[in-house]
């Protein structure tokens, strides 16, 4: 089945910095791509759509310029996460679709 | 009004049991239905689509009502592995077609 590779798992980060995460499909290509994020015992919220070769679309609320999304091929999304503040701290997972969605493994970024 | 509804739970079952999750969702023209589960600290994965007649996988049953806008998941036989986090997933049937997520069902199965 498809396969979606998402790295970092973890990453602990001082405030201030910038953390990226790379999504990956492996075995088809996405020309889009989802970036979510959860919080503890929350649902996932749909942050931001990267569609490769073009500007990302964001959802109300999400800082574009916080959120840096970069999609420059059919198999790789990016998201940076600039600046990075504590209450950034969550779950972030991206998802590929090939019929159906498929996750990658999720970041947990801390910031301390 | 949210897009994907939920029965918010906590479901807590003794083995053996089954058990029906409900979900509804606001957009007539959402043309995509599925059933995803969540164990604590991991991705979602995909346990089943739901299809207009009614699909079964073994101890799951998947029902989709159009008419008023409903999906269900039954779970007969419930297993301790069955504990998780069972997410309501529709397409949201814009230019991306991305989906939209419930908030998800606590269920936990007790021996």
């Amino acid at each position: 089945g498809a396969v979606v590779s998402q790295h970092p798992s973890r990453v602990i980060c001082k405030s201030g910095t910038s953390v990226k995460i790379e999504c990956r499909s492996l075995d088809f290509q996405a020309t889009t791509m989802f970036w979510y994020r959860q919080f503890p015992k929350q649902s996932l919220m749909l942050m931001a759509t990267s569609n490769e070769g073009s500007k990302a679309t964001y959802e109300q609320g999400v800082e574009k310029d916080k959120f840096l999304i970069n999609h420059a091929s059919l198999t790789l999304s990016t998201l940076t996460v600039t600046s990075a503040h504590p209450e950034d701290s969550s779950f972030y997972i991206c998802s590929a679709e090939d019929r159906k969605a498929f996750f990658g493994q999720g970041t947990r970024l801390t910031v301390v | 009004r949210k897009e994907v509804e939920q029965d918010p739970g906590p479901f807590n079952v003794p083995e053996g049991a089954t058990v029906a999750f409900n979900c509804t969702y606001s957009n007539s023209a959402s043309q995509s239905f599925f059933w995803y589960r969540q164990d604590c600290r991991k991705e979602p994965k995909l346990l089943m689509s739901v299809y207009s007649s009614g699909n079964e996988d073994g101890r799951f049953t998947a029902q989709l009502n159009r008419a008023s806008q409903y999906i269900s998941l039954l779970i007969r036989d419930s297993k301790l592995s069955d504990s998780a986090t069972y997410l309501c997933v529709v397409n949201s049937v814009n230019n991306n077609n991305d989906m939209r997520f419930g908030a998800g069902t606590r269920l936990t199965v007790k021996p």
